[in-house]
């Protein structure tokens, strides 16, 4: 699976939007770009998944770069409840790869 | 609430002791998955179950660490002569068998080997 950096911390107001990057810039073509995050003492939860289209649920909206070389989550009205690490993930969606291979990660902290 | 269940939420053993732990995963769900988690680190795969087939096994899985779903329900990780570096939070998720399907995780068991 291809390598991804992300920033190691990030702020942002509460209310405001959290556009939070990864890179991904070994990606190849039938890997997809998962995003996980980890509030404190919990285990990691699934937020978004995309392979070329942006895609929005409930919870964020992910927006991919035409050539797949980065990739940004955004929450759009964040909360203080949005304060986690969030991981991104690039991970081919096949029988024989069901691992997730997590980095560190973005620390954001939602400031009131 | 039906979501992964583990138990127990924290254990705290001597070194050279033996500790297993369960985890109850979504009841529809054929996949199960064990991870560990050190401190500042994102967690790392361990091993996992389609059904009672435990399919692929991390090398970090030393032979003292022993994982079984036997009836393809519940799962246990056995960790057998625990060692300080053993300590760690163990993570549990589980997946219906679609490819690419997301991973529901549990809330852990942070264990803390002294």
């Amino acid at each position: 699976d291809a390598k991804t950096t992300q920033p190691t911390s990030m702020d942002c107001a509460e209310g405001r939007a959290a556009n939070l990057p990864c890179n991904h810039s070994t990606i190849s073509g039938n890997e997809y770009v998962y995003w996980y995050r980890q509030i404190h003492s919990q285990g990691p939860q699934y937020i978004i998944h995309g392979l070329k289209n942006n895609e929005t649920n409930e919870m964020a909206s992910l927006i991919i770069t035409e050539d797949r070389k980065s990739s940004t989550l955004i929450l759009p009205h964040a909360t203080l409840r949005d304060t986690a690490v969030y991981y991104c993930i690039v991970r081919v969606a096949d029988f024989g790869n069901e691992k997730l291979t997590f980095g560190t990660g973005t620390r954001l902290t939602i400031i009131p | 609430d039906t979501g992964v269940s583990q138990d127990p939420r924290h254990k705290i053993t001597k070194r050279g002791q033996n500790v297993t732990f369960r985890c109850d995963p979504i009841s529809e769900h054929n996949r199960l998955y064990w991870y560990r988690q050190t401190l500042g680190q994102g967690p790392e795969f361990l091993t996992y179950f389609q059904n009672e087939a435990q399919l692929e096994k991390s090398r970090l899985l030393s032979d003292r660490f022993s994982a079984e779903r036997p009836k393809g329900s519940f799962s246990t990780l056995e960790i057998q002569r625990t060692e300080q570096g053993d300590s760690a939070m163990y993570l549990c998720a589980s997946s219906p068998s679609a490819v690419g399907y997301e991973q529901y995780f549990g809330p852990g068991t942070r264990l803390t080997v002294t």
